[in-house]
């Protein structure tokens, strides 16, 4: 069965700091990935997905994440944090033979101190 | 920018009664989904549902749980005997081609079994 671990429950950080949140999952066949974000009192929204092609996909509000496949990652990047990016961070993962079910993370929550 | 809506934003209800829960898609998206978060853990899949019929659900969605499209525009969810531990935030989310494409989701139902 296809499980996603994401290594921080909660991260804190101040304005302009660099983010990385690590995200692992494991499941032996061919994979979708996705980060989806949860701010405060809002509803969930897409990031950034991977599908095929370059490991380095770029999302938006300048995030980033790279798709390492011989370790079973997809850490989410950003150079520098902003307040607003305070949220819950959710990576998940769709195995291509069971393409309609999204695994979601247990989610890292980020505090962006100003 | 196109929503997915859902209705009402949060229902009391009390154990044992059956509660739907309502959601609008977006219009030409054809995928639909359910999914719950209990406070403080992870998004949960429940149900996929395309042309008219469930495509997955998990080992969450038992007899209790309904899906329904019933006039082309709605996307319910029915509980039919409503237990403490159905208390969630439930999300409905829709795709114009599956998982693998990323959802819009809806702002969620917080539903509280009393």
């Amino acid at each position: 069965a296809q499980s996603v671990s994401q290594h921080n429950h909660h991260v804190i950080l101040s304005e302009a700091a660099s983010l990385e949140l690590g995200c692992n999952y494991s499941y032996g066949g061919t994979v979708n990935l996705f980060w989806y974000v949860q701010y405060p009192g809002q509803h969930l929204q897409l990031l950034l997905k991977y599908f095929s092609g370059d490991p380095l996909v770029k999302g938006i509000k300048g995030f980033e994440a790279e798709f390492i496949k011989s370790k079973f990652s997809f850490n989410l990047r950003k150079p520098s944090v902003q307040w607003s990016d305070t949220a819950e961070y959710f990576c998940a993962v769709n195995a291509k033979t069971s393409y309609d079910k999204v695994i979601f993370g247990p989610g890292t929550s980020l505090s962006v101190i100003p | 920018e196109p929503e997915v809506t859902q209705t009402p934003s949060h229902q009391v209800t009390q154990m044992g009664q059956e509660v739907i829960l309502r959601c609008v898609p977006i219009s030409n998206h054809l995928y639909f989904y359910w999914y719950r978060q209990i406070l403080g853990q992870k998004v949960e899949f429940l149900v996929s549902f395309y042309n008219n019929e469930i495509s997955e659900k998990s080992e969450i969605f038992d007899d209790q749980f309904s899906v329904e499209r019933p006039d082309g525009s709605n996307f319910t969810l029915k509980i039919r005997s409503t237990k403490l531990e159905d208390s969630a935030m439930y999300f409905c989310a829709s795709s114009s081609g599956g998982s693998y494409y990323g959802y819009t989701f809806g702002s969620g139902t917080r539903l509280t079994v009393v």
